[in-house]
């Protein structure tokens, strides 16, 4: 149990474009998922956190306007890439949080690897 | 702010041989969870073990286990007979009991030799 997927696991796309990753929890539905970026050889950092049915919290230095997040069920989050730039390179992972209050546990996809050219 | 110090950037180790990662972590709260997560080159992060801070045991999944001493604020992971599916990277992470959102430290990348 407690499956986490993402698509696309890789994409390629052009300076100014938009890119849309999906994170699903397959097995269990979640409240609140989270969005990760690690660069190479770098840990994971966090960039939101996203509660169904309500507005993703931010963490300090990332641009809500840039990184759209959308958690419009209990088993899906989107996380969109607007206006792409070559910086927004990176690996991004989300996690779907899974157990009793208290009891949680974060369980990852398999990440999405961006490239902008 | 909670901080999570893993001081080993790189680790060796032979197969069938145990190794101890180290982990530090910086808080004000009382009750958290800790964590230690693989990241083997797949990229997917997979969870190893986990520790409740209000629990004195130490947690203990098969070959893996963890030394939590909470004065001391530190919770290394114990790989017990090393096998070549153990390299990967390892993250150690902190979690606040409220918040459930997830601090990561730097990884440990280790290396198990034939």
């Amino acid at each position: 149990g407690a499956v986490v997927s993402q698509h696309p696991s890789w994409v390629i796309c052009k300076s100014g474009t938009s890119v849309k990753i999906e994170c699903r929890s397959l097995d269990f539905q979640a409240t609140t998922m989270f969005w990760y970026r690690q660069f190479p050889k770098q840990s994971l950092m966090l960039m939101a956190t996203s509660n169904e049915g309500s507005k993703a919290t931010y963490e300090q230095g990332v641009e809500k306007d840039k990184f759209l997040i959308n958690h419009a069920s209990l088993t899906l989050s989107t996380l969109t890439v607007t206006s792409a730039h070559p910086e927004d390179s990176s690996f991004y992972i989300c996690s779907a949080s899974q157990g009793p209050p208290g009891l949680e546990t974060q369980y990852f996809g398999p990440g999405t690897r961006l490239l902008v050219l | 702010a909670q901080t999570v110090t893993q001081s080993q950037p790189e680790m060796s180790v032979q197969e069938a041989e145990t190794v101890t990662l180290s982990c530090t972590y910086d808080t004000s709260e009382s009750n958290y969870y800790l964590f230690w997560y693989k990241q083997p080159p797949s990229r997917q992060m997979i969870l190893v073990i986990r520790q409740e801070a209000y629990k004195q045991q130490n947690a203990t999944e098969n070959r893996f286990s963890v030394n939590f001493q909470k004065a001391a604020k530190s919770f290394s992971l114990k790989i017990s007979d090393s096998q070549l599916g153990d390299t990967a990277m390892y993250f150690c992470a902190f979690m606040k009991l409220r918040d459930n959102d997830m601090r990561f430290g730097a990884g440990t990348r280790l290396t198990v030799k034939p």
